[in-house]
């Protein structure tokens, strides 16, 4: 059964600093690996998706790796801003499955 | 398109009283997901529909809930005999056929049972 850490489960950083969060899984049978935001009380807005023969992907500040072989991924975010607090959830896709399974996220605080 | 719409935002009901939610996909995603979210926790699987044929579903999805998507556009889900642990998110997502493998997620309709 796949099962999705994210560490650390919360973490406060002042504006301008750049930031690793982390997620890790169990299964390395995976077809892709999707990071997510989610602002309270708010549906999740997809960040990157990396597929299984990915090692890394991109978008503006934010950068996504991929080890698949150890069970592992970062989320970068560079020059962090106040507007990046929210919940950033990791998911996995298995081989063969359709659905994603999520780990619990890691709630980010950027203070001005 | 605006995206995946979810109907109503949030529902309030007593326990014992059944619920109804709605989710349309976005246009042309033949591909739909539900999932539930409870406090503090990640989204976790609840059922799949590939057009309208409903191809897996989670040991979580008791005999009281039913989802259908009936002409392989929108989707609803039921919960029958609703329980103080049926309080939760309830998010759908959609994706289309082939080009890309990413699910993009709805709003939620948030419920709480009392």
């Amino acid at each position: 059964k796949q099962e999705v850490t994210q560490i650390p489960a919360a973490l406060s950083v002042p504006e301008g600093e750049n930031l690793v969060l982390n997620c890790s899984f169990t299964d390395s049978a995976i077809y892709n690996l999707q990071w997510f935001r989610q602002d309270p009380g708010k549906g999740l807005t997809s960040l990157l998706l990396i597929q299984s023969s990915q090692r890394e992907q991109t978008s503006g500040r934010l950068n996504a790796s991929l080890d698949k072989s150890s069970g592992r991924s970062t989320l970068y975010i560079a020059a962090s801003q106040p507007g990046d607090s929210a919940t950033y959830l990791c998911a996995v896709r298995g081989t063969g499955f359709q659905k994603l399974v999520f780990g619990t996220g890691t709630r980010l605080l950027v203070s001005p | 398109d605006t995206g995946v719409s979810q109907d109503p935002r949030h529902k309030i009901t007593k326990r014992g009283q059944n619920v109804t939610f709605r989710c349309d996909p976005i246009s042309e995603h033949n591909r739909l997901y539900w999932y539930r979210q409870t406090l503090g926790q990640g989204p976790e699987f609840l059922t799949y529909f590939q057009n309208e044929a409903q191809l897996e579903k989670s040991r979580l999805l008791s005999d009281r809930f039913s989802a259908e998507r009936p002409k392989g556009s929108f989707s609803t889900l039921e919960i029958q005999r609703t329980e103080q642990g049926d309080s939760a998110m309830y998010l759908c997502a959609s994706r289309p056929p082939a080009a890309t493998n990413e699910q993009f997620f709805g709003p939620g309709t948030r419920l709480t049972v009392l």
